[in-house]
Order: C-alpha cells, then structure tokens, then sequence
C-alpha cells in the first residue's frame, strides 16, 4: 500500500518566515508534486518533480521553490510567507511510465497571520 | 496550457438517483482523464480513469464517457449511496504525469 507523509497537519506562521513543507514516500515513485488547494479551484500544481535534484514549475510557482535530494523526500519552500499563501497544500507521487496515478498525502493546513 | 472546467460546482441528490458532473478541456492533445474523490478531511483518491483510445469505462456504480471531439468527459453515479457524499475533481492531462483540475463538485447524498 502506498503511503505519501506530510510532516504537518496544521501549521501556523508569521508573514514573511521561511517555511518548510516536507513529504516523504514509501514507495521507491519517480515523480512528486506540490499542489494547492484552495475552494473552488481545485488543486493547483506548483511544482513537480520527476526525478532526484530535478524540478519543473506548474502552474503557480511564484512565491515557492523545491528540493528533492533524495528519491523519497520533496520539499515545498516559502521563501517569505505572505498571507495569499494561507492553503491546504497537498503532495502526491506516482510511479511514472506509463502509470499516471497520484497517491497524494493527507494535506497541510497552512495559515499565515 | 491545459484548462480544465468542472460543472456543476454542488450537486445535491437523493440517495438511490442518479448524478453526472461534467468537465471541458482546451488541450486536444490530452489522453488522460482521471477524476478523483475526495470525503470530508481526507486525501484525494482515484476512483476511475479513462484514456482517449476508449469512449466509455464503467466500474460497478460508475461510469465515465469521454467525447474527444467536443473536448468533454462526465461521471455517472448511479443508485447514489451516502458514502458517495464527497468532492469530486476530474482532471486531464496531455504529458502524462502533470495533471490540471477542475475546480471540484461538492456531491451531498440526501437520505
């Protein structure tokens, strides 16, 4: 059974703080991603990852960055958070090839004051 | 890029009728359909999918229909049940991995 970990359910921050989302999975997949979910908009890619040290931008990468040092590990960064960034944030991976399915993780509530 | 649209945004139904959301992509060159449910407080999770080779996929009380030429694809849910009450995303995707969503129909099962 595939397991995505998320290092925090809820997290509250102060605007402009750096802040470190992690994820972890346990299932040797090739591609992570970094997704926002916000009410009527569905989930938003910010990032993506395909393989070790290598990241590609989704659709609203502005305000973030990633890394991925290790095969299991992606992490989501705000340099400085604001407030526009107060969201659920969900990663996800899957196995690539030709298998497309995301196994996602439970989700961080963050809220930036 | 790829933009997809969901309808309706809520969908209240009776328990044992039928619901159907539908979703609108812009990208002819998309071949991946999956829609995912999401119950309150927890993960998204892949209930069907469906690839541009085949026009409809069933499994047991859901069904997904895809028309490649009008650019949409809809889930059928039949002799709706409680537990289906949940959020409903369909996505769509042309380079495989990187899927976009739509916004989501919140589904409420009324007994």
């Amino acid at each position: 059974d595939v397991k995505v970990t998320q290092s925090s359910r809820y997290l509250v921050k102060r605007t402009g703080e750096k802040v470190f989302l992690e994820c972890v999975q346990d299932m040797d997949h090739e591609n992570m991603f970094w997704y926002r979910q916000d009410p009527g908009l569905g989930l938003r890619l910010i990032y993506f990852s395909y393989d070790v040290k290598m990241k590609e931008k989704g659709d609203i990468p502005e305000g973030y960055s990633v890394s991925r040092e290790k095969k299991e590990r992606f992490s989501l960064i705000l340099e400085s958070a604001s407030t526009n960034q107060t969201s659920m944030y969900l990663c996800a991976s899957s196995s690539g090839g030709n298998t497309y399915e995301q196994y996602f993780g439970p989700g961080t509530r963050l809220t930036v004051t | 890029g790829e933009n997809v649209e969901q309808h309706p945004s809520t969908l209240s139904v009776q328990e044992g009728d039928s619901a159907v959301i539908k979703c609108t992509y812009s990208d002819s060159a998309s071949n991946y359909f999956p829609w995912y449910k999401q119950e309150l407080g927890k993960r998204p999770q892949l209930i069907i999918d469906i690839r541009s080779n085949v026009g409809e996929k069933k499994d047991q009380r859901i069904a997904v229909t895809l028309n490649k030429t009008a650019k949409h694809f809809s889930l059928h849910i039949t002799e709706t049940q409680p537990e289906d009450s949940a959020v409903y995303f369909c996505a769509a995707t042309a380079a495989g991995n990187k899927l976009t969503f739509g916004g989501g129909t919140r589904v409420l099962v009324k007994p």
